[in-house]
């Protein structure tokens, strides 16, 4: 089953606005990270929020987790052309250690 | 600081030929993973070690194998390439396995199977 599905899949908005991206999952985790990627390049971690945690700042990102409904947002305020790259939220099963699992990502892009 | 080294940056083989993709984990990092990307798809996990033990598997083909050596760095061999192993594969390193570690990304290497 896929895990960390993201919605909506393109996004494309003007600089300054806000962004949006959200995620949903199928089975219990310990925790959810958000990664962000520039074309053909490595992933770069942004933030992780644990299972007992509802939400979590830094900088102008913002996650929030919602683990009865099995999904989280990443809201990027005042967005810069600079933010334009894919973004992927990725999960950590509960039950001890396993593989990160990343969705399908959006597909940020942020016109100057 | 010194980041997650993958070699080579790009690959170009043939079918059914052979390719190795090596990668040198930040210092004192003890895990490594290796992802798999396709063209606009998300990174899907192919197998990961801990302490030079793979510690587990994901979707790898038989025709893979990898394994992580004393100085933790890690190789993936592939074997009797095909069309569809051309994609982008990232390691990744972290240090030790708790479920709050997050994942240094490698720049990947790009390999294309003609």
């Amino acid at each position: 089953s896929q895990q960390g599905e993201e919605d909506p899949q393109a996004l494309s908005i003007q600089e300054g606005e806000n962004a949006t991206m959200n995620c949903s999952y199928k089975t219990s985790i310990n925790n959810l990270q958000w990664y962000r990627q520039n074309s053909g390049r490595g992933l770069v971690h942004l933030i992780l929020i644990r299972s007992n945690e509802r939400e979590k700042h830094s900088g102008r990102l913002r996650v929030t987790l919602d683990t009865s409904k099995k999904s989280s947002s990443l809201l990027i305020t005042a967005s810069r052309a600079a933010d334009t790259a894919s973004y992927f939220c990725a999960t950590i099963g509960s039950g001890g250690y396993q593989k990160v699992t990343f969705g399908i990502g959006t597909k940020l892009q942020v016109i100057p | 600081a010194a980041g997650v080294i993958q070699s080579p940056r790009h690959l170009i083989k043939e079918k059914r030929e052979t390719a190795t993709l090596k990668c040198y984990p930040i210092p004192r990092h003890d895990t490594v993973y290796w992802y798999q990307q396709g063209p606009g798809q998300d990174p899907q996990f192919l197998i990961s070690f801990y302490e030079k033990m793979q510690s587990d598997k994901g979707s790898i083909p038989d025709r893979f194998s990898a394994q992580q050596f004393s100085d933790y760095h890690s190789e993936l061999n592939m074997s009797s390439l095909e069309l569809g192993d051309s994609a982008l594969y990232f390691c990744a390193s972290s240090l030790g396995q708790g479920t709050d570690e997050k994942l240094f990304f490698g720049s990947g290497t790009q390999l294309s199977v003609l």
